[in-house]
């Protein structure tokens, strides 16, 4: 069983929905928590971090951290077609960027 | 792309033969990492470095060494390529730990194929 698992999609959403993604994990030790954004052909780039649990808001994002059930959450309102991407869960023990990370979601926003 | 460099971009290999992969920055960070990504397993850590000469062992580590004799460069070398390792391989670069003003960064990616 893999430490971190996310449901790899893909997601189709017509443009100013929401999308909701989810990722669960086994590990209890984790502690930091974070969302990737990835479009084809390049690297992760960063979208929101959580330390412990908690929610966190950002423009139309939100993250939800819930530790005692091992869950987290990432919510895009009014998604847009520019929002069409792979988005990964990821997560650690310490605070280094040791990253455990899902599988990866791929969603797309019809214009 | 955050001062990060990755080459070569693109290669072609036969198995059996060794491959170093090159992560070189500009920023001065002192954190770089490997990481590996395939489809279904999202990425995967293969080494990490905490500064010059102090390298140290990820989850996916074996058949692969690294080396970082300079701040701004950390090689990636596959001993004896074999297909499983037949990846797209992502460099990464934080200037400290974990926290609201640091972030880790990402190079474009390595796609290598062993045939």
């Amino acid at each position: 069983q893999k430490e971190v698992e996310q449901d790899p999609g893909p997601l189709s959403v017509p443009e100013g929905a929401i999308v909701s993604l989810n990722c669960t994990y086994s590990n209890s030790a984790f502690q930091y928590f974070m969302w990737y954004r990835q479009y084809s052909r390049k690297g992760p780039e960063l979208l929101m971090y959580t330390y412990s649990s908690g929610n966190k808001e950002d423009g139309r994002f939100t993250a939800q951290v819930d530790k005692s059930s091992k869950y987290i959450s990432l919510f895009i309102r009014d998604s847009q077609p520019s929002d069409s991407a792979t988005y990964l869960c990821a997560m650690s023990e310490g605070s280094d960027y040791k990253l455990s990370f899902g599988a990866g979601t791929t969603v797309t926003v019809r214009a | 792309d955050a001062g990060i460099t990755q080459s070569p971009r693109h290669k072609v290999t036969e198995t059996g033969t060794p491959v170093t992969l090159r992560c070189h920055q500009t920023e001065n960070h002192r954190y770089m990492y490997w990481y590996r990504q395939d489809p279904g397993h999202g990425l995967r850590l293969i080494h990490y470095s905490y500064g010059v000469k102090d390298t140290d062992k990820g989850e996916v580590s074996d058949g692969y060494s690294v080396s970082r004799s300079k701040t701004e460069d950390f090689l990636l070398t596959l001993e004896s390529a074999t297909s499983s390792q037949t990846s797209v391989y992502f460099c990464a670069i934080s200037f400290g730990l974990i926290d609201v003003y640091t972030e880790a960064f990402f190079g474009q990616g390595t796609r290598l194929t062993v045939v």
